[in-house]
């Protein structure tokens, strides 16, 4: 079955210590990307990745990094978390064919409070 | 920011009835696409229209695009309870953005009830 799958699904941590939510799919996707939503804002895109090794911070990168060193994985980190960090986390992902947008496929989420 | 926004922000209506929400955006695009959300859950693809199309057919899903106004429109026809979740358009644009940063609006909450 096609899946993203996100890692906690919930976490209540304290501010400054530091977390990683992992995202994985079995897609053999191309793209990934990292988003947080907020009530009232939408969807906010944090990081993106077009394939390995390569990452480009979306709109609101501030406090986080990712990595990509394999396709299937794109970890999201907060370093040192505060507590407007507070939020639902999504992962997405999707092919990339010839520069035209696919469907995103998303993870059930990841709901995230720092204290 | 291109944010696309949708019209209206709630929508309540029985079932059986058509729902109708709207979304503008601000800068020229490549796609508009539609996504569902059911509470907490992860977003769920809809429907993609290319910039060169003005209307395309899902089940109960009919989307129009307007280029020229900037806006498009998703109609779900003879609603159900089931239908009820939050529904969000995403832009990618052609200048500033393009399709890696898909940019999404803040939704439209829709009750359909029994």
């Amino acid at each position: 079955e096609a899946q993203v799958t996100q890692n906690p699904r919930y976490l209540i941590t304290v501010t400054g210590k530091k977390l990683t939510v992992t995202c994985s799919q079995n897609m053999n996707h191309e793209y990934m990307s990292w988003y947080r939503q907020d009530p009232g804002l939408g969807l906010r895109q944090i990081y993106y990745s077009m394939n390995v090794e390569v990452t480009d911070k979306g709109d609101v990168p501030e406090g986080y990094k990712v990595s990509r060193k394999e396709k299937r994985n794109f970890p999201l980190i907060l370093e040192s978390p505060s507590p407007n960090q507070t939020s639902l986390y999504f992962c997405a992902s999707t092919i990339v064919l010839g520069g035209n947008t696919g469907e995103l496929f998303f993870g059930e989420g990841s709901r995230l409070t720092v204290l | 920011s291109q944010q696309g926004e949708e019209d209206p922000q709630a929508l309540s209506i029985q079932e059986g009835e058509n729902a109708t929400m709207n979304c503008s955006y601000k800068t020229s695009i490549n796609n508009l696409q539609w996504y569902r959300q059911n509470s907490g859950r992860g977003l769920v693809h809809l429907i993609l229209i290319r910039s060169n199309e003005r209307e395309k057919h899902s089940g109960r899903l009919r989307v129009t695009l307007d280029t020229s106004k900037k806006s498009s429109s998703l109609l779900i026809t003879a609603s159900r309870a089931a239908d009820t979740a939050s529904y969000f358009c995403a832009t990618d644009g052609i200048l500033n953005t393009g399709f890696q940063k898909l940019v999404f609006g803040t939704g439209t909450r829709l009750l359909v009830s029994p």
